[in-house]
């Protein structure tokens, strides 16, 4: 079946820093992959997504890359802002339209 | 601008008193799913629809049903919620094409059961 690992949280960073949250599927065939934010007391926003090996999703300055051989799409930013704290969730869909969520990451970015 | 809405964002009931959260969309999309979300947890889909086709989850409930009266809403109703069931509660929607199908969430419903 289709699994999502992500790393545990709270990630605590100070501003300015460099973010990187990892996730990993277990998935058959060709997945799209996703990050979705949710910022506190909010529904889930779509940050980014890559449908195809190779494929770089980009949004809000966040960047993460499908690596087929690797199993892995982890979430970058160069230098995280205050309002960048929120939880990070990491998700697949496979040959339909489920998604499948990882445990999600908890960003908290002090001044 | 096209959305998903939900109402209300916060609802508050009592122990195995019936609610109704309602969702409502823009977008025009034929699918449209029910999630719930307990402390900043994956979100757990409890079902869905394509149009008006049904699909319930295996491991939802009894207790949480479904309509789906037209192409724009959708509720969620629970006939004696427990405290258990106090969460977030989202509504999402996406197409049915081929390939990957973004999702859109609405804004969620905060359900407290006292």
């Amino acid at each position: 079946g289709n699994s999502v690992t992500q790393m545990e949280g709270p990630v605590t960073l100070s501003e300015e820093a460099f973010l990187t949250i990892n996730c990993t599927y277990t998935a058959t065939g060709y997945p799209s992959l996703f990050w979705y934010v949710q910022y506190p007391g909010e529904g889930l926003q779509l940050l980014l997504k890559a449908t195809k090996a190779d494929d770089k999703g980009s949004n809000k300055g966040f960047e993460a890359t499908y690596r087929k051989e690797t199993t892995s799409f982890h979430l970058e930013k160069g230098s995280v802002q205050v309002s960048d704290s929120a939880v990070y969730f990491c998700a697949l869909n496979n040959a339909g339209n489920m998604l499948t969520f990882g445990g999600g990451t908890r960003l908290m970015v002090k001044p | 601008d096209a959305m998903v809405i939900q109402n209300p964002r916060y609802q508050v009931t009592q122990f195995g008193k019936p609610v109704t959260l309602s969702c409502s969309q823009t977008l025009n999309h034929n699918v449209m799913y029910w999630y719930q979300q307990k402390s900043s947890q994956a979100p757990k889909l409890l079902f869905h629809y394509y149009d008006k086709d049904f699909n319930n989850e295996a491991d939802t409930p009894d207790n949480f049903q479904s309509r789906r009266p037209n192409t724009s809403f959708c509720f969620l109703d629970i006939r004696s919620p427990g405290l258990g069931d106090a969460a977030m509660y989202l509504c999402a929607t996406s197409t049915l094409t081929r390939g990957y199908n973004e999702q859109f969430f609405g804004p969620g419903t905060r359900l407290t059961v006292l």
